[in-house]
Protein backbone atom coordinates (compact mmCIF):
# COMPACT_ATOMS: atom_id res chain seq x y z
CA UNK A 1 0.00 0.00 0.00
CA UNK A 2 1.19 3.55 -0.52
CA UNK A 3 2.35 5.32 2.62
CA UNK A 4 0.52 9.07 2.57
CA UNK A 5 1.66 12.41 4.26
CA UNK A 6 -0.48 15.20 5.00
CA UNK A 7 0.04 18.65 6.48
CA UNK A 8 -0.94 20.02 8.56
CA UNK A 9 -2.42 17.57 10.88
CA UNK A 10 -4.61 20.39 12.53
CA UNK A 11 -4.86 23.95 12.43
CA UNK A 12 -7.66 26.92 13.96
CA UNK A 13 -8.36 29.11 11.45
CA UNK A 14 -10.20 32.56 11.48
CA UNK A 15 -13.29 32.73 9.89
CA UNK A 16 -12.75 34.34 5.15
CA UNK A 17 -9.71 32.89 5.61
CA UNK A 18 -8.06 29.82 3.41
CA UNK A 19 -5.66 27.25 4.03
CA UNK A 20 -3.82 24.75 1.99
CA UNK A 21 -3.37 21.12 2.86
CA UNK A 22 -0.41 18.93 1.01
CA UNK A 23 -0.70 15.79 0.38
CA UNK A 24 2.53 13.46 -0.54
CA UNK A 25 2.94 10.26 -1.49
CA UNK A 26 5.57 7.63 -1.32
CA UNK A 27 4.95 6.29 -5.02
CA UNK A 28 3.54 7.78 -8.68
CA UNK A 29 -0.04 7.27 -8.44
CA UNK A 30 -2.39 7.73 -11.07
CA UNK A 31 -5.14 9.14 -9.13
CA UNK A 32 -5.46 11.24 -5.63
CA UNK A 33 -8.70 11.61 -4.14
CA UNK A 34 -10.02 14.39 -1.59
CA UNK A 35 -12.64 12.88 0.96
CA UNK A 36 -14.08 15.23 3.74
CA UNK A 37 -15.20 13.61 7.39
CA UNK A 38 -17.36 16.14 9.33
CA UNK A 39 -17.84 15.02 12.70
CA UNK A 40 -19.05 12.20 13.57
CA UNK A 41 -19.71 11.27 10.12
CA UNK A 42 -18.90 9.38 7.13
CA UNK A 43 -15.93 10.08 4.35
CA UNK A 44 -17.77 12.30 1.67
CA UNK A 45 -15.98 12.56 -1.69
CA UNK A 46 -14.39 15.96 -2.32
CA UNK A 47 -12.82 15.60 -5.72
CA UNK A 48 -10.41 13.31 -7.80
CA UNK A 49 -6.75 14.64 -8.60
CA UNK A 50 -5.74 13.99 -11.84
CA UNK A 51 -2.69 14.76 -12.86
CA UNK A 52 -1.72 16.78 -16.00
CA UNK A 53 -5.63 17.78 -16.05
CA UNK A 54 -8.11 19.45 -13.60
CA UNK A 55 -9.22 17.44 -10.62
CA UNK A 56 -12.99 16.02 -11.04
CA UNK A 57 -15.52 17.42 -8.48
CA UNK A 58 -18.33 15.85 -7.40
CA UNK A 59 -21.63 17.03 -6.60
CA UNK A 60 -22.07 20.12 -4.02
CA UNK A 61 -18.20 20.77 -4.21
CA UNK A 62 -16.89 23.01 -6.51
CA UNK A 63 -13.13 24.47 -7.48
CA UNK A 64 -13.72 28.00 -6.46
CA UNK A 65 -14.04 26.31 -2.88
CA UNK A 66 -11.87 24.00 -3.03
CA UNK A 67 -9.45 24.65 -5.75
CA UNK A 68 -6.76 21.31 -5.92
CA UNK A 69 -3.42 21.08 -7.56
CA UNK A 70 -1.45 18.19 -8.67
CA UNK A 71 1.83 19.00 -9.82
CA UNK A 72 3.46 15.54 -10.64
CA UNK A 73 2.22 11.88 -9.69
CA UNK A 74 3.46 12.13 -6.04
CA UNK A 75 1.83 15.38 -4.84
CA UNK A 76 -1.46 17.10 -4.46
CA UNK A 77 -3.08 20.13 -2.23
CA UNK A 78 -6.66 20.58 -1.46
CA UNK A 79 -7.22 24.66 -0.61
CA UNK A 80 -9.88 25.46 1.64
CA UNK A 81 -11.27 28.67 0.36
CA UNK A 82 -13.12 31.45 2.22
CA UNK A 83 -13.68 29.31 5.20
CA UNK A 84 -16.54 29.19 8.12
CA UNK A 85 -17.51 27.46 10.81
CA UNK A 86 -19.26 24.73 8.33
CA UNK A 87 -16.29 23.59 6.96
CA UNK A 88 -14.86 22.80 10.98
CA UNK A 89 -14.03 18.63 9.26
CA UNK A 90 -11.06 16.52 8.68
CA UNK A 91 -9.76 16.24 5.33
CA UNK A 92 -8.49 13.01 3.96
CA UNK A 93 -5.96 12.70 0.91
CA UNK A 94 -6.39 9.41 -0.28
CA UNK A 95 -4.77 6.99 -3.12
CA UNK A 96 -4.52 3.93 -4.66
CA UNK A 97 -0.92 2.08 -4.43
CA UNK A 98 0.93 1.19 -7.46
CA UNK A 99 2.57 -2.36 -6.37
CA UNK A 100 -0.12 -4.22 -7.27
CA UNK A 101 -2.69 -4.27 -4.11
CA UNK A 102 -5.67 -2.90 -5.14
CA UNK A 103 -6.39 -1.06 -1.36
CA UNK A 104 -7.39 2.62 -0.93
CA UNK A 105 -5.15 4.40 1.45
CA UNK A 106 -5.55 7.16 3.88
CA UNK A 107 -3.29 9.59 4.94
CA UNK A 108 -3.55 10.28 8.71
CA UNK A 109 -5.73 13.79 8.05
CA UNK A 110 -6.04 17.09 8.82
CA UNK A 111 -8.43 18.37 11.03
CA UNK A 112 -9.23 22.04 10.32
CA UNK A 113 -11.50 24.02 13.23
CA UNK A 114 -12.80 27.39 12.04
CA UNK A 115 -13.89 30.32 14.16
CA UNK B 1 -24.15 7.93 -8.87
CA UNK B 2 -23.68 5.00 -6.26
CA UNK B 3 -25.37 5.48 -2.52
CA UNK B 4 -24.29 3.24 0.30
CA UNK B 5 -26.69 2.87 3.12
CA UNK B 6 -25.64 1.05 6.24
CA UNK B 7 -27.01 -0.38 9.61
CA UNK B 8 -27.17 -0.01 12.29
CA UNK B 9 -25.66 2.69 13.05
CA UNK B 10 -24.68 1.76 16.43
CA UNK B 11 -24.00 -1.71 17.72
CA UNK B 12 -23.32 -2.93 21.48
CA UNK B 13 -22.17 -6.10 22.13
CA UNK B 14 -20.63 -8.42 24.59
CA UNK B 15 -17.19 -9.48 24.95
CA UNK B 16 -16.88 -13.14 22.74
CA UNK B 17 -20.34 -12.17 21.02
CA UNK B 18 -20.86 -11.96 17.36
CA UNK B 19 -21.54 -8.27 15.32
CA UNK B 20 -22.98 -8.64 11.77
CA UNK B 21 -22.88 -5.35 10.30
CA UNK B 22 -24.97 -5.15 6.88
CA UNK B 23 -25.01 -2.80 4.17
CA UNK B 24 -27.16 -2.42 0.90
CA UNK B 25 -25.65 -0.16 -2.97
CA UNK B 26 -27.74 1.19 -5.57
CA UNK B 27 -25.47 0.60 -9.06
CA UNK B 28 -25.81 -2.57 -10.19
CA UNK B 29 -22.33 -2.29 -11.79
CA UNK B 30 -20.53 -2.10 -8.78
CA UNK B 31 -18.12 -4.90 -8.04
CA UNK B 32 -15.58 -4.00 -5.38
CA UNK B 33 -16.54 -3.82 -1.56
CA UNK B 34 -14.26 -3.35 0.68
CA UNK B 35 -14.98 -2.68 4.64
CA UNK B 36 -12.96 0.08 6.45
CA UNK B 37 -12.22 0.25 10.67
CA UNK B 38 -11.33 3.79 12.11
CA UNK B 39 -10.51 3.72 15.55
CA UNK B 40 -11.22 7.32 17.21
CA UNK B 41 -8.21 10.25 15.75
CA UNK B 42 -6.91 7.60 13.70
CA UNK B 43 -7.38 7.42 9.90
CA UNK B 44 -9.27 4.30 8.10
CA UNK B 45 -8.03 1.52 7.85
CA UNK B 46 -9.06 -1.43 4.95
CA UNK B 47 -10.03 -4.68 7.02
CA UNK B 48 -11.61 -6.76 4.02
CA UNK B 49 -12.77 -6.52 0.92
CA UNK B 50 -14.69 -8.62 -1.69
CA UNK B 51 -14.84 -8.82 -5.43
CA UNK B 52 -18.20 -9.53 -7.14
CA UNK B 53 -16.64 -12.90 -8.52
CA UNK B 54 -16.91 -14.26 -4.82
CA UNK B 55 -19.83 -14.43 -2.32
CA UNK B 56 -18.01 -15.13 1.00
CA UNK B 57 -14.36 -14.46 2.31
CA UNK B 58 -12.84 -15.06 5.88
CA UNK B 59 -9.82 -13.77 7.07
CA UNK B 60 -9.62 -15.42 11.00
CA UNK B 61 -12.68 -13.80 13.20
CA UNK B 62 -13.81 -11.66 9.98
CA UNK B 63 -15.58 -12.20 7.16
CA UNK B 64 -17.75 -10.61 3.96
CA UNK B 65 -20.60 -12.06 2.48
CA UNK B 66 -22.32 -10.95 -0.77
CA UNK B 67 -25.23 -11.25 -2.73
CA UNK B 68 -25.09 -9.15 -5.57
CA UNK B 69 -28.76 -10.14 -6.83
CA UNK B 70 -30.09 -8.48 -3.85
CA UNK B 71 -27.33 -5.82 -3.91
CA UNK B 72 -26.28 -6.02 -0.17
CA UNK B 73 -22.85 -7.18 1.68
CA UNK B 74 -22.15 -7.69 4.91
CA UNK B 75 -19.17 -7.60 7.62
CA UNK B 76 -19.30 -10.36 10.22
CA UNK B 77 -17.12 -9.84 12.93
CA UNK B 78 -17.00 -13.27 15.62
CA UNK B 79 -15.60 -13.68 19.12
CA UNK B 80 -15.35 -9.94 19.39
CA UNK B 81 -12.64 -8.51 21.73
CA UNK B 82 -12.83 -4.83 23.22
CA UNK B 83 -9.95 -3.83 20.56
CA UNK B 84 -12.70 -4.64 18.00
CA UNK B 85 -14.36 -1.46 19.16
CA UNK B 86 -14.67 1.50 16.08
CA UNK B 87 -16.24 3.16 13.60
CA UNK B 88 -16.62 0.89 10.95
CA UNK B 89 -17.28 2.15 7.07
CA UNK B 90 -18.98 -0.18 3.89
CA UNK B 91 -17.96 0.87 0.19
CA UNK B 92 -18.62 0.29 -3.07
CA UNK B 93 -16.84 1.35 -6.59
CA UNK B 94 -17.08 0.11 -9.56
CA UNK B 95 -13.02 -0.70 -9.36
CA UNK B 96 -12.60 -0.72 -13.52
CA UNK B 97 -9.57 0.82 -12.87
CA UNK B 98 -8.78 2.25 -9.20
CA UNK B 99 -11.94 4.26 -8.92
CA UNK B 100 -13.67 6.26 -6.11
CA UNK B 101 -15.02 4.66 -3.41
CA UNK B 102 -18.85 5.42 -2.08
CA UNK B 103 -18.70 5.16 1.41
CA UNK B 104 -21.91 3.79 3.97
CA UNK B 105 -22.99 6.11 6.98
CA UNK B 106 -20.94 4.26 9.24
CA UNK B 107 -21.48 1.62 12.40
CA UNK B 108 -20.30 2.54 15.76
CA UNK B 109 -19.24 -0.96 17.32
CA UNK B 110 -18.21 -1.43 21.12
CA UNK B 111 -17.32 -4.29 22.74
CA UNK B 112 -17.54 -4.27 26.39
CA UNK B 113 -15.79 -6.90 28.77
Amino acid sequence: SAVISQKPSRDICQRGTSLTIQCQVDSQVTMMFWYRQQPGQSLTLIATANQGSEATYESGFVIDKFPISRPNLTFSTLTVSNMSPEDSSIYLCSAYGMSGANVLTFGAGSRLTVL
Amino acid sequence: GENVEQHPSTLSVQEGDSAVIKCTYSDSASNYFPWYKQELGKRPQLIIDIRSNVGEKKDQRIAVTLNKTAKHFSLHITETQPEDSAVYFCAASRNTGFQKLVFGTGTRLLVSP
